[in-house]
This record gives C-alpha cells, structure tokens and sequence, in this order.
C-alpha cells in the first residue's frame, strides 16, 4: 500500500544539523512533487519545504530558508531534508507528505508518513 | 502570506448532532481550500478538497461549502469517532506558500 516512513529525527542542540529521510513505497515516486511540512507543540501545522518530481525545482517556507536543504532521490524512492542551523523554534513533529493530485493539479495533501520528533534544545 | 483563522476554538457537540467548523482566510483563495482531521499520534487525514470535494473514503456526513475568504466544514451527525483537531489549509497560488488555520478541537460531548 501507499506509505511514507519518516526516520532521522533526535535530540539536539542549538546550532546543530539534523538530516531526515522519509522512504516512499506503494506509488512512483517520481510521479509526485513531495513536501515536509512540520508541527511544533501546541502550534498549526506549518508547511517547511517542496521539490518537484525531478528535484529540479524547490521551495522553502520563509522561517526555514537558508537553513534547509530539500532533496531526493527517485532511484531510492527517498525524501530528504538536511537541516542546518537549528533553532529552539524548529522543535516539531516532521512529516513527508505526498501531493492529492487531481486532473494534474494540487489540492492539499492525501498521504502523510507518521512523522518523525525533531527537538533542539540545549 | 494569507493568514487563515478557524472558529471556534473548540466545539463541544453530542453525539448525533450537528458541528459546524469555520475557516476563513485573510485574502480570497478561490476553491483552493482543503480540510484535515488530526487525532493525538496521528497524522492529518485529508476530508475534503477544492473546498467540496470529498477525498476518497471520507464519510459523507463531512460536507464543504465556500469559496474566496469564508469556508465550513460541516459534520452532519457526529459519530464518536470523529474526535480531533481539524485544521484547513489553502494552497491558492504559485509559488508555494501554503498555509493552515490554528485548528478546531471537537470534543465529544
């Protein structure tokens, strides 16, 4: 079946660097656009970061740019997301989520791993 | 950034009744508009799209209406299983810039 499986999250400190994978199964990978988006304690979801089915063209939310890197790997069906920097205020659950595509267009997210915790704290 | 607020906070409804969850963003985003359901541990499930459009196997007490800046989600008959958090996201325009409300809690009365 259709899944995502997120893995890499952790403990660590201000300052530090973090890199996510999430692994895709079930669907081609190469296919879909795919996205992180992220959830800190108590706070809305917040939308992190997209690159297209290529990995030719990338996006980031305006609170993570400059120190996230998307990328992936089509022939590994593997999302990832290297993080740099981090603040306490990246402290979140991480998830991957595919695209709903509908006639070729975006309409929200239909697939979503389990997500993976991302703590920064000292 | 298009700033999307729900109301109310939280919504206390007994089983069988009606619940009624609102969204509006702060500029129109047409249809653009999505609807999740989150419970503790799990991840967002996507309800409802283009503002009307039930994603597939999503019950069909759970009905969209709106369009531009104002957006319910409607619950017909509470089940109680329909507990949760429920958040809407717009994702109107390009490039990405996609945003979610503060999310609804639905307490089961």
């Amino acid at each position: 079946q259709v899944q995502l499986v997120e893995s890499g999250g952790g403990l660590v400190k201000p300052g530090g660097s973090l890199r996510l994978s999430c692994a895709a199964s079930g669907f081609k990978f190469s296919d879909y656009f795919m996205a992180w988006v992220r959830q800190a304690p108590g706070k809305r979801l917040e939308w992190v970061s997209y690159v297209d089915g290529s990995g030719g063209s990338i996006y980031y939310g305006d609170s993570v740019k400059g120190r996230v890197t998307i990328s992936r790997d089509n022939a590994k069906s593997s999302l990832f997301l290297q993080m740099n920097s981090l603040r306490d205020e990246d402290t979140a659950v991480y998830y991957c989520a595919r695209p709903n595509q509908v006639a070729g267009l975006y309409h929200g997210f239909d697939v979503w791993g389990q997500g993976t915790t991302v703590t920064v704290s000292s | 950034e298009v700033v999307v607020t729900q109301s109310p906070d939280t919504l206390s409804v007994s089983p069988g009744e009606r619940a009624t969850l609102s969204c509006r963003a702060s500029q129109s985003v047409h249809s653009d508009l999505a609807w999740y359901q989150k419970k503790p541990g799990q991840s967002p499930r996507l309800l409802i799209f283009g503002a009307s459009t039930r994603a597939t196997g999503v019950p069909a007490r759970f009905s969209g209406r709106g369009s531009g800046t104002e957006f319910t989600l409607t619950i017909s008959s509470l089940q109680s299983e329909d507990f949760g958090v429920y958040y809407c996201q717009q994702y109107f325009g390009w490039p990405p810039a996609w945003t979610f409300g503060q999310g609804t809690v639905v307490e089961i009365k």
